[in-house]
């Protein structure tokens, strides 16, 4: 039973450019969280997903930054015209249901420069 | 808004030294969860333990203990016999339970390292 996999894991991207990244959740799990982890800090809540569906946005940047969980493949957050600022790891992470604890995937680097 | 602090940005012991890990949290919620999370180089985000708030009793996971103190809202973590591989960040964090996000809040990290 595969983890959480998260890809690409490193991700170079011009200043305005997109970036998408993708979160393949555990097998069986419909939750999915993203959280991001600036250098030096604790990771911070950005999105929660249940398929089809977003649950809880509190954290997203209220502009450039999407998030899906579609039916079928994995999830997408999407940054749109990238700045410097965005670099960080993303980390996504999985559950079955509302659980108290979670899975993690190993994060994506994204470096914009 | 739940606030977690991890007092230590760094810790430094030799192998097989115990090493404890502080960690205290702001909340008003009676009913919660709270979590260690290993961050080895590898990036990887690892559950070292996990307590629940209506629990007295400190959670162990073989090596790893707790010592929750809920009324001065305290939980630390003790690594005994510290071997080479727990050399990572450690992150504590806050989960409060409610029907909608199980949302994390995490701590800033404490660097820990064992020397051998």
């Amino acid at each position: 039973n595969a983890g959480v996999m998260q890809n690409p894991r490193h991700l170079v991207r011009r200043r305005g450019q997109e970036a998408r990244l993708r979160c393949s959740p555990m097998k069986g799990h419909s939750h999915v969280y993203w959280y991001r982890q600036l250098p030096e800090e604790g990771l911070k809540f950005m999105v929660y997903l249940q398929k089809e569906n977003i649950i809880d946005e509190s954290g997203m940047p209220k502009e450039r930054f999407s998030a899906e969980f579609p039916k079928e493949g994995p999830s997408i957050l999407r940054i749109q015209q990238v700045v410097r600022g965005d670099s960080a790891a993303y980390f996504c992470a999985s559950s079955p249901a509302q659980t108290y604890g979670y899975t993690f995937g190993s994060g994506t680097r994204l470096t914009v420069v | 808004a739940q606030t977690v602090t991890q007092s230590q940005p760094e810790m430094s012991v030799q192998e097989a030294e115990t090493v404890t890990l502080s960690c205290t949290y702001d909340t008003s919620e009676n009913n919660y969860y709270l979590f260690w999370y290993k961050q080895p180089p590898s990036r990887q985000m690892i559950l070292v333990i996990r307590q629940e708030a209506y629990k007295q009793q400190n959670a162990t996971e073989n090596r790893f203990s707790v010592n929750f103190q809920k009324a001065a809202k305290s939980f630390s973590l003790k690594i005994s016999d510290s071997q080479l591989g727990d050399t990572a960040m450690y992150f504590c964090a806050f989960m409060k339970p409610d029907q909608g996000a199980q949302k994390l809040v995490f701590g800033q990290g404490t660097r820990l390292t064992i020397n051998p």
